[in-house]
């Protein structure tokens, strides 16, 4: 049961554009959601999380965007930098329970 | 901020033997460490959480005499491969977070290959 889903497995953008990537969940009882980035060999570094009690959270060139009727969060990224090429993963959990992450979007940004 | 330390990062060894992996975090004191494993171009699959002090939680499907982990301190988690096999060939990938709130922050993972 995939309560996390993460539907294009890949993403190209074109540097200076806005690359958005999405998720969508079926667990409404989730309450707290994160992105996190991942280059080959090496852990996921975290980006950006959101509480479900908002439905935009900036920072910087990121921001998530969370509707919460959906069941639906994106992460925009904007401008697209060739550095930002990467897999992205989202995931949510439950207060204090386990993340549960989607399967990932590789994104590429071509120069 | 927010730094955690995975030790090794890659470790090649004969079938059989056991290995023992390290997580620090080290700016802060993580109450509660995680260690995940993944398959290539799969998502990270949680095999157990560990608080402080207390035994760790295994998820279903993982063997808990396979994979021993230990939490001794709130800045170390070590997980220990027994007797490993090929099969148990992977990516491990450990987190750590300060808080219930707060978000997990994952070391840079340790590749094991058993020949």
């Amino acid at each position: 049961d995939q309560q996390v889903k993460q539907n294009s497995p890949s993403l190209s953008v074109q540097e200076g554009r806005i690359s958005i990537l999405n998720c969508d969940y079926t667990n409404s009882m989730f309450d707290y959601f994160l992105w996190y980035k991942k280059y080959p060999a090496e852990g996921p570094t975290f980006l950006i999380s959101i509480s479900s009690i908002k439905d935009k959270n900036e920072d910087g060139r990121f921001t998530v965007f969370l509707n919460k009727s959906a069941k639906h969060l994106s992460l925009h990224i904007v401008p697209s930098q060739p550095g930002d090429s990467a897999v992205y993963f989202c995931a949510a959990r439950q207060g204090a329970q386990k993340l549960v992450f989607g399967q990932g979007t590789r994104l590429t940004i071509n120069p | 901020g927010a730094v955690v330390s995975q030790h090794p990062s890659w470790v090649i060894c004969k079938s059989g033997t056991s290995v023992k992996i390290e997580c620090r975090s080290l700016d802060f004191q993580a109450t509660t460490m995680f260690w995940y494993r993944q398959f290539p171009k799969q998502s990270l699959m949680l095999m157990a959480t560990s608080n402080e002090g207390s035994k760790a939680t295994y998820e279903q499907g993982v063997e808990k005499d396979k994979f021993l982990i230990n939490h001794a301190s709130l800045t170390l988690s070590t997980l220990t491969v027994t007797s490993a096999h090929p099969e148990d060939s992977s990516f491990y990938i450990c987190s750590a977070r300060s808080g219930v709130g707060q978000p997990q922050h994952f070391g840079d993972g340790t590749r094991l290959s058993i020949l």
